[in-house]
């Protein structure tokens, strides 16, 4: 019974290449977010989402395009990999006005 | 400056010991304080929240915020090598944007 899901859990990739990310949440939250994790654990937010409408977008590389298909999925499109991207990428979801939020296993990004 | 600070240790101790954990933050429109657990290769839960000055408990966390000083702490009391993990303050304003502190490493050797 996973709340918040990803897929994939790794992702070797070479640079240039484009790839997408997928969440999927299953307690009903209607707000969700992508977070970055660097080799230092500093977390940081990229984008949220309410009701699939944008609501966060970080100073993010327009290389990085979120997609909410509806409140259950947000999924993460990069184009054109760079090595600074390799990071682990992280879903998380709350309710609007709640501050608690739940996060994913997490997906391992290496861009050689 | 980063607006939350947090030592990353690794903060070594023997089982049974009182783990201290600290961040500092530097907005005072901060009003909502968390602390989440990340164990190795997994994501981020949340452990504690709280939102107002003041000391809560839960089990063997006790989470402390003194927004005079902006300065927010997790205590663990008996500590067992299963609370090895990283340990990561948050804070949040009005909205849904946390700000994460970088972590701290804690482990807990039997």
């Amino acid at each position: 019974d996973t709340a918040v899901s990803q897929t994939p859990k790794y992702l070797v990739t070479q640079m240039g290449n484009d790839k997408s990310i997928k969440c999927e949440q299953n307690l009903g939250h209607d707000t969700m977010y992508w977070y970055k994790q660097d080799s230092k654990k500093f977390l940081k937010i990229m984008f949220s989402y309410n009701n699939k409408e944008l609501i966060i977008n970080e100073t993010v590389p327009n290389r990085f395009s979120p997609k909410s298909p509806d409140k259950a999925h947000l999924n993460l499109h990069i184009n054109s990999l760079e090595l600074g991207d390799s990071a682990v990428y992280f879903c998380a979801s709350s309710h609007e006005g709640v501050e608690t939020q739940y996060f994913g296993p997490g997906t391992r990004l290496l861009v050689l | 400056q980063k607006e939350v600070e947090q030592d990353p240790g690794p903060l070594s101790v023997p089982e049974g010991a009182i783990v201290s954990l600290n961040c500092t933050y530097s907005n005072s429109a901060f009003q909502y304080f968390m602390w989440y657990r990340q164990y190795s290769r997994k994501g981020p839960e949340l452990l504690m929240y709280t939102y107002s000055s003041g000391n809560k408990e839960d089990g063997r966390f006790t989470a402390q915020v003194d927004k005079s000083s902006k300065y927010i702490s997790l205590f663990i009391r008996d500590s067992q090598p299963s609370d090895s993990a990283t340990y990561l303050c948050a804070v949040k304003a009005a909205g849904n944007k946390l700000t994460f502190g970088g972590g701290t490493r804690v482990l807990v050797k039997p």
